[in-house]
């Protein structure tokens, strides 16, 4: 089975905090994302990165940076949290072309509120 | 650009009714995946349906069917016999590449 884990399910931070969300999947695929899940505006992309190193932006950007220095592993970085901020978020990964689909695979996702 | 629409934001229906899911998508691509998605209150979205755009073919597992109508663009699911686990947000989504496209979701409620 795929599995993406997120390292944090549920996590409280101030304004103006740095807040790391780590993601890591078993699968070895090349594309990771990250999505904001808000009630009424479903799912939207931050950021998602192709390969390691690799990082393009998605619909809302602003007010965070992502890192992808393993294949592996895709950190979501709030450089300084904001209560706008506070959300559900979501990691997820899949492998890259039309062969498989571009199945995506999602992690449990990590409750943030920021105070 | 792609587009989905889950034009149902609540569905609320009493066990053991059938109910269906509507999902609507726009794209200007000829090879594209269409999925379905739940997201039980638990958070995570679990992966349900694979669909490409040249099959048409409808899909049944178990109580859960989908209908794929290229004609009218839409990707439809229906629960037979709803349960109460069936209670969640699906979500429809659409890939011609690397990045899908999600529509807003559906939460369905299932009341005992």
């Amino acid at each position: 089975d795929v599995k993406v884990t997120q390292s944090s399910r549920y996590l409280v931070k101030r304004t103006g905090e740095k807040v790391f969300l780590e993601c890591v999947q078993d699968m070895d695929h090349e594309n990771m994302f990250w999505y904001r899940q808000d009630p009424g505006l479903g799912l939207r992309l931050i950021y998602f990165s192709y390969d390691v190193k690799m990082k393009e932006k998605g619909d809302i950007p602003e007010g965070y940076s992502v890192s992808r220095e393993k294949k592996e592993r895709f950190s979501l970085i709030l450089e300084s949290a904001s209560t706008n901020q506070t959300s559900m978020y979501l990691c997820a990964s899949s492998t890259p072309g039309l062969i498989s689909g571009n199945t995506i695979y999602f992690g449990e996702g990590s409750w943030l509120t920021v105070v | 650009a792609q587009k989905v629409t889950q034009a149902q934001t609540e569905i609320s229906v009493v066990e053991k009714e059938d109910v269906t899911l509507d999902c609507v998508y726009e794209t200007r691509d000829t090879t594209y995946y269409l999925f379905w998605y739940k997201q039980p209150p638990s958070g995570e979205l679990v992966f349900l349906i694979r669909r490409n755009s040249f099959d048409e073919q409808n899909e049944i597992s178990g109580r859960y069917s989908w209908n794929f109508q290229k004609s009218t663009s839409s990707f439809n699911f229906t629960i037979t016999a709803s349960q109460v686990v069936d209670s969640a947000v699906y979500f429809c989504a659409l890939s011609a590449g690397y990045i899908p496209t999600f529509g807003r979701g559906t939460s369905l409620i299932v009341h005992p």
